[in-house]
């Protein structure tokens, strides 16, 4: 069984267009994240919810609108789609308890590339 | 602002031989660190977590160490094998802004057979 698990994995798509890319995860964690990697591989936090509060949002351009339905669910849509939108979207989770605080677990990442 | 730096960028070494990965973070208020690694095309495997009050975690051939005082960690791979090239990734939550984990730059291991 995956744990957290994205869709689609692959997505191409002309510029202006607007896309949506699904995150599931079966872990029981209170908190998602969507994380995005460039071309040199950095991974930079884009949103954080917990119980599906929006939690962080880090400077996101407003293109982008994150909704999680429930605790399990957080998708990504975004609108009007630029060049610079490229890139990997790597959806995660966590959760915290008294013994640990929250291990982060990914998924397989979804690979978005804007022609 | 947190930071986080992995040195070296990249490394080459050959099979069997131990090897250490750095990881310097500029803030020490952190609740935990995290070592990853990631394959080409792949997403992140978590390798190791350790707790702010730990100093060092352990799996199988890999040994993570904290230092929160100097602001660095390392991951000791023992006996390295081909199946370790991988880019490896440590990542920092600290105690602002809890729900954010903040990663490095990564370090690109590559283990000739």
């Amino acid at each position: 069984d995956t744990a957290v698990s994205q869709t689609p994995k692959y997505l191409v798509t002309q510029m202006g267009n607007d896309k949506s890319i699904k995150c599931e995860q079966n872990l029981g964690h209170d908190t998602m994240y969507w994380y995005k990697q460039d071309s040199k591989k950095f991974l930079k936090i884009m949103f954080s919810y917990n119980n599906k509060e929006l939690i962080i949002n880090e400077t996101v351009p407003n293109r982008f609108s994150p909704k999680s339905p429930d605790k399990a669910h957080l998708n990504l849509h975004i609108n009007s789609l630029e060049l610079g939108d490229s890139a990997v979207y790597f959806c995660a989770s966590s959760q915290d308890t008294a013994e640990r605080t929250g291990e982060l677990f990914f998924g397989e990442g979804s690979r978005l590339t804007v022609l | 602002k947190q930071e986080v730096t992995q040195i070296p960028a990249a490394l080459s070494v050959p099979e069997g031989e131990n090897l250490v990965l750095n990881c310097s973070f500029t803030d020490s208020a952190i609740y935990n660190l995290q070592w990853f690694r990631q394959d080409p095309g792949k997403g992140l495997t978590s390798l190791l977590l350790i707790q702010s009050s730990q100093r060092e975690q352990t799996s199988g051939r890999l040994n993570a160490s904290l230092d929160k005082s100097s602001g660095r960690s390392t991951l000791y791979i023992a006996a390295s094998q081909p199946g370790d090239s991988a880019t490896y990734l440590c990542a920092v939550r600290p105690w602002t802004g809890t729900y954010k984990y903040i990663f490095g730059t990564g370090t690109r291991l590559k283990v000739l057979a």
